[in-house]
């Protein structure tokens, strides 16, 4: 049963354009999600992250939102860049036992046409 | 460069055999991660070690186990290997016992083929 999805396997954006990644979740008990970029042939890196008191986190171009009634967060991407081309993981904190190993959802690989 | 590193890139190997793969951590980490990226599917956790010490296990199999050393570089052992544990491993790292309110750094992975 998987408890973080990104239901969009793929997503093709115009460059300058906005670029919007989903997540959903089952687990009420996560309270800090993550969204990691992955180039390949490389590891997943780091992007930006968001804990459960807050809404909104904003860094550069990048912004995540989170809906805790809807268990939904989005990544924006403005203005979206030829570079931004990657596979983007959201992941979530398991607290609850599992001592805070990220549980990840499958990804989306981003497309960003120049 | 996560400074997280893994060695080898990539290990060919045959069913029923045994594979080990290596992580060093970055600097001063003393949490080590294991994650298996197979064919479609998002990273699956295995197992987590802090300083030393098993902290949390995920869905690993009984054929895998790991250790981590007193230099903190960890190793992960897989055996009787079959053709469905073809896969990435992926070492991540981070400075605490859990990751909560900070992100973990990946090394590049392992690419396991098995034949």
């Amino acid at each position: 049963d998987q408890q973080v999805k990104q239901n969009s396997p793929s997503l093709s954006v115009q460059e300058g354009r906005i670029s919007i990644l989903n997540c959903d979740y089952t687990n009420s008990m996560f309270d800090y999600f993550l969204w990691y970029k992955k180039y390949p042939a490389e590891g997943p890196t780091f992007l930006i992250s968001i804990s459960s008191i807050k809404d909104k986190n904003e860094d550069g171009r990048f912004t995540v939102f989170l809906n805790k009634s809807a268990k939904h967060l989005s990544l924006h991407i403005v203005p979206s860049q030829p570079g931004d081309s990657a596979v983007y993981f959201c992941a979530a904190i398991g607290y609850g036992g599992s001592q805070g190993n990220l549980i990840f959802g499958k990804g989306t690989k981003l497309s960003v046409k120049p | 460069d996560s400074g997280v590193t893994q060695t080898p890139k990539h290990l060919i190997t045959a069913t029923g055999q045994r594979v080990t793969l290596r992580c060093s951590p970055r600097s001063g980490d003393l949490s080590v991660y294991w994650y298996q990226q197979s064919l479609d599917q998002g990273l699956q956790f295995l197992i987590q070690y802090y300083n030393g010490e098993e902290r949390a296990k995920g869905n690993i199999l009984e054929r895998f186990s790991a250790q981590q050393f007193p230099d903190l570089h960890s190793e992960l052992n897989l055996s009787s290997l079959e053709l469905g544990d073809s896969a990435l491993y992926f070492c991540a790292s981070s400075p605490l016992g859990t990751s909560g309110g900070g992100e973990q750094f990946f090394g590049p992975g392992t690419r396991l083929t098995v034949l």
